[in-house]
């Protein structure tokens, strides 16, 4: 088993629609979780940090609820630049290094 | 652009051959490690260094091995090479006095194995 878990995809959407992505992971020790954004052939930028009482960055929003260790990430009114694949990432500390990458979700938006 | 410069940027090897690519990490970050990412795949952890001594490393066998140097520059060493090494191998760094500073990963080396 994969120690983060996440649907690969793809989720194909229109513009405007919003889009929900989960992933799951298996060490109850993570400490620290994120969401990186890779586009094709691209190194992996960070998102946005996940906090346990959630967390919105405009038109994304991240939630955490570690005793089901399950992370989702939320975008509203894709844009055609959401175009991605999103990964979700965990550490096993606060320092948020060493990371647990899952295989990612690619999400393509369509006019 | 994050600063963070790795070469080469492309490379084809053979079995057997040894490789060793090299990451020049963004100004003042003193931490730099290291993922392999395999096509389809996320990335995954090799190892971690700080002050030039290795602090964490990935599920991967000894043939990978690394060195930081005193500018905090780092390199990746492979010996041995097996097909399935072929892969994006992307150098990060972050400024670990920063409690959970952003990583900032460079455009990666893209090895393929013969």
């Amino acid at each position: 088993r994969k120690e983060v878990e996440q649907d690969p995809g793809p989720f194909n959407v229109p513009e405007g629609a919003t889009v929900a992505f989960n992933c799951t992971y298996s060490n109850s020790a993570s400490q620290s979780f994120f969401w990186y954004r890779q586009d094709c052939r691209k190194e992996p930028k960070l998102l946005m940090s996940v906090y346990s009482s959630g967390n919105e960055d405009g038109r994304f929003t991240a939630q955490l609820n570690r005793a089901s260790q399950y992370i989702s990430l939320l975008i509203r009114d894709s844009k055609l630049s959401d175009s991605a694949t999103y990964l979700c990432v965990v550490s096993p500390n606060n320092a948020g290094n060493m990371l647990t990458f899952g295989g990612g979700t690619r999400l393509m938006v369509k006019p | 652009e994050t600063g963070v410069t790795q070469s080469p940027t492309h490379l084809i090897k053979t079995r057997g051959q040894q490789v060793t690519l090299r990451c020049s990490s963004q100004s003042g970050h003193n931490t730099v490690s290291w993922y392999q990412q395999a096509l389809g795949q996320g990335p995954q952890f090799i190892f971690q260094y700080y002050r030039e001594e290795e602090n964490g490393r990935g599920n991967f066998p000894p043939r990978f091995s690394g060195l930081q140097f005193p500018n905090y520059s780092s390199e990746l060493n492979v010996n041995a090479l097996e097909l399935d090494d072929s892969a994006l191998y992307l150098c990060a760094s972050r400024d670990s006095l920063i409690g959970t500073g952003e990583l900032f990963f460079g455009e990666g080396s893209r090895l393929t194995v013969l």
